[in-house]
């Protein structure tokens, strides 16, 4: 199965807007609710800041949430801080107990 | 707290087999809540989904690993492994094991080791 597609890139000042897209197809991204993001700093292990396309794990801040529309699910980061620099993934059930990636973006803060 | 820890051997020569194991603390591999994963990403790369295995040792692989992955748990050491034969260079990457947030397989995954740099090379 084909990686999500995400923009491989994406910026913004500080106290700005951000939404990171997240294109897959319907057999996967279109046809589930088990849309998931995870933000990655260097060196570090992914942290969860979505899951199942719009909710929140205890400890990420409001200023990230989800949604989804189709094949295209999206990250917004309100408020930017520049601790929200990092490597941005998705993910999503796509079927048969498989699941996929997207091939990330980097979000820089300005 | 639950912590997740990847052990194994750093360097694997090619052709060889990759063994990995992930030792969970602080919580039981055995709740039924949850599944297991692993994860790896290729230096400079993304992340890839490998497989995910629950506690009953019901495993589902990446069809495009399959041929080559095992995935095995051991309930009284509270430890589940992956193997992943005849590699290769390709196969070099950071292996991450993690926890499902709930028992569906492609939900997210919540609690995630270090991760392990494994190089393929003679």
């Amino acid at each position: 199965q084909s990686a999500l597609t995400q923009p491989p890139s994406a910026s913004g000042s500080p106290g700005q807007s951000v939404t990171i897209s997240c294109t897959g197809t319907s057999s996967d991204v279109g046809n589930y609710k088990y849309i998931s993001w995870y933000q990655q700093h260097p060196g570090k292990a992914p942290k969860l800041m979505i899951y199942e396309v719009s909710k929140r794990p205890s400890g990420v801040p409001d200023r990230f949430s989800g949604s989804k529309s189709g094949n295209t699910a999206s990250l917004t980061v309100s408020g930017l801080q520049a601790e929200d620099e990092a490597d941005y993934y998705c993910s999503s059930y796509a079927g048969s107990n498989n699941v996929v990636f997207g091939g990330g973006t980097e979000l820089t803060v300005l | 707290q639950l912590q997740l820890q990847e052990l194994g051997p750093g360097l694997v020569k090619p052709s060889e087999t990759l063994s990995l194991t992930c030792t969970v603390s602080g919580g039981s591999i055995s709740r039924r809540s949850y599944y297991w994963g692993w994860i790896r990403q290729p230096p400079g790369k993304g992340l890839g989904w490998i497989g995910s295995i629950y506690y009953t040792g019901s495993t589902y692989y990446n069809p495009s690993l399959e041929s080559r992955v095992t995935m095995s748990v051991d309930t009284s050491k509270n430890q589940f492994s992956l193997k992943l034969s005849s590699v290769t260079a390709a196969d070099t990457a950071v292996y991450y094991c993690a926890r499902g947030i709930s028992v569906i397989v492609g939900d997210a995954l919540d609690i995630w080791g270090q991760g392990t740099m494994v190089s393929v090379s003679s």
